[in-house]
């Protein structure tokens, strides 16, 4: 079974400008969450979503956006972007069955850099 | 709120050494708990869980035990090996209803041969 794929892997950027990332979870996974990892904040949570709605969302500002479609795939979009965006964003797929106990599983990550 | 501390890195060992990766959390309630590891250039992979206290989760050698009284869940290996160098990260997941992760701030192991 394929696993989570992110695309793309490495993106360049300056600033003010926007950008979409996208996640296709593994098949069958319901729930998509998205994660930014930085070497000064470390790995911290962007949002969660299931069935196209966003079911949980962490402490970023609004520049960070997400949408889920039908078949699962997920994108994020980060408008206006600062030199602080630049990091590793990770997105993770799982089962879900409402308890917090599956295991979320990882893509590869999509490298942005923000000029 | 919820969070999760990890010992500080980075941590060097020779090759066969035993490993422990300290790990303790704080949350209400019983959370799962998890052992993802990252290696160069590439994302999370699971290495282990446990969901319940007095669980072991066990992979590759790996082995952590969920210990509710001391809020605990180190991670050990007892012989390393090269090949066994990445970053660790411990995570809890509690909200019901939602997949959230949070994360320690990862320790970064490397074996000498």
């Amino acid at each position: 079974k394929a696993g989570v794929t992110q695309t793309p892997r490495y993106l360049i950027k300056t600033r003010g400008q926007q950008v979409t990332l996208s996640c296709s979870p593994i098949s069958g996974h319901r729930s998509v969450s998205w994660y930014q990892q930085t070497p000064g904040q470390g790995l911290q949570f962007l949002f969660e979503y299931f069935s196209e709605t966003q079911r949980n969302k962490g402490n970023f500002p609004g520049r960070f956006s997400g949408r889920q479609f039908s078949n699962s795939r997920s994108e994020m979009n980060v408008s206006t972007l600062e030199l602080g965006d630049s990091a590793l964003y990770l997105c993770a797929s799982s089962w879900d069955r409402g308890l917090g106990t599956d295991t979320q599983y990882f893509g590869p990550g999509t490298r942005l850099t923000v000029l | 709120g919820n969070s999760v501390t990890q010992m500080e890195g980075p941590v060097t060992l020779s090759e066969e050494a035993f490993l422990t990766i300290n790990c303790t959390y704080t949350a209400t309630g019983y959370p799962s708990l998890f052992w993802y590891v990252q290696y160069p250039g590439e994302g999370l992979q699971l290495l282990l869980k446990a969901t319940k206290a007095d669980d072991k989760g066990s992979n590759k050698g790996f082995e952590a035990t969920y210990r509710k009284e001391t809020t605990s869940f180190h991670l050990e290996k007892g012989s390393v090996q090269v090949s066994d160098s990445a970053v660790y990260f411990c995570a809890l997941s509690k909200i019901q209803g939602a997949q959230k992760l949070v994360f320690g701030q990862g320790t970064r192991l490397t074996i000498n041969p």
